[in-house]
Parts: structure tokens; sequence; C-alpha cells
């Protein structure tokens, strides 16, 4: 079956300028994480949805950053007036649903470069 | 806190070398444990996972990991390495209770003829 899609799989923009990044989950999927991976680094939990809800935001760095998802599926993290230190790889990835046990599957990540 | 150490941040090996890559967790109870790979330009790809029961577990690709609870420890093993497995790996633990997901920092694996 399919795996988790994220678009765009580039993205280059300019400091100020608002971005999208988009991911679609695994069909079924309840549960829904983004992470930021910046060079040479681990990753960093930005923030998870179980449906659409999002229990925990206490990842994102600033208020610029903000994610939403709807029908229980495709989840947009949105980054407002981006800034260089927001260039880095932002993973999504997806499991049956939050806690220990249900591994997580990850889409290939969209590799933000903020000029 | 729970936290996820790798303390290796970079390795060598020769390929058809062995390798053990080191994973040490802090959590007051057994969790879940898992490891990934992350080949260049990939996402993550599950290797193997424990959650109970035989503490040594076989993953795709040759990899194996030994849960030892005495020393919190889940370490990757692979008896003989190919040039193929150059990547990071991440250990991971998940908590039985909550959403609660903790990623080590990685180790990068360099593979040498």
């Amino acid at each position: 079956g399919a795996g988790v899609s994220q678009s765009p799989s580039n993205k280059v923009t300019e400091k100020g300028k608002d971005v999208e990044l988009r991911c679609d989950p695994i069909s079924g999927h309840t549960a829904l994480y983004w992470y930021r991976q910046s060079l040479g680094q681990g990753l960093e939990f930005l923030i998870y949805f179980q449906g659409n809800s999002a229990p925990d935001k206490s990842g994102l760095p600033s208020d610029r950053f903000s994610a939403e998802r709807t029908g229980g599926s495709v989840s947009t993290l949105t980054i407002q007036r981006t800034q260089q230190e927001d260039s880095a790889v932002y993973l999504c990835a997806s499991s049956l649903s939050t806690g220990g046990p249900y591994e997580q599957y990850f889409g290939p990540g969209t590799r933000l470069t903020v000029t | 806190a729970q936290s996820v150490t790798q303390p290796d941040i970079h390795i060598t090996v020769s390929e058809g070398a062995s390798l053990e890559l080191r994973c040490n967790y802090s959590y007051g109870a057994t969790p879940y444990l898992f490891w990934y790979v992350q080949s260049p330009g990939q996402g993550l790809q599950l290797l193997l996972k424990y959650f109970s029961g035989d503490t040594l577990v076989q993953g795709i690709k040759g990899f194996e990991a030994e849960f030892k609870r005495s020393q919190s420890s889940f370490n990757l093993r692979k008896p003989s390495v190919h040039w193929s497995d150059a990547a990071e790996y991440f250990c991971a633990v998940g908590l039985m209770s909550g959403n609660q997901f903790y990623f080590g920092t990685g180790t990068s694996l360099t593979v040498i003829p």
C-alpha cells in the first residue's frame, strides 16, 4: 500500500515569506507526527495529532509555527515569516495510534531552505 | 526526564567487519524500543523493534538488537557490514502511556572498502 507522502520535496523561500508543508499519512493511521531535522542533528519533535486533535503542541519552536489536520487525514505545517534558522528537513510520520507500541512510518521529508 | 542516548556520533567500519551501535535509555519501566535507519536523502525506515519476550530481536537487512534491562541498553548489531549499510541510525523509545516517542541523536555509519 501507499506510504506516507510529503509535498513539496524541496522548498526554497525568501526570509519573511510563509510556507506550507503537506503530509499525507497512511490510510487508517489515526496518529500523525511532525519532526524537524537540522543538518547533522537528530529528530526534534514538533507536534502530534490524534485524529484531528493536537493535544501536545509543546514542541513547536515559536508562534510562527502552526499545524492542522483535517478529516483525520492530511496535515499541513505552516511556518509564517520564515527565518533562516527554519532551514531544515521537516519529516512527517504516521502510526495506527499514539503511544509506545505503535511504530511510526516516515515520509521522505520536505527540505526547506530559507534564503 | 526520559532520554535516549547514542554515545557514538560517528562510526567507521570496514566492509565485512562486525558492527555494534550503542543505545541507552532512561526510563522507569521497560519501554518499547526501536531502531530506525535513514539513508541519505531518505526518510526513516524501521529496522526492528522490541516490545516484550525474547530479548534478542531480529530485524531486516541482517540486523539484530539485544535488550538488556540491567544496563538499560538496546544495542544494534550486525555480523558483517555491507557498503550499503552506510547511513544514519536512530534508536527510539516509546512509552507505555501517552504519545511520547523519543529519538536519540543518531549514529552516522561509514563503511570503507
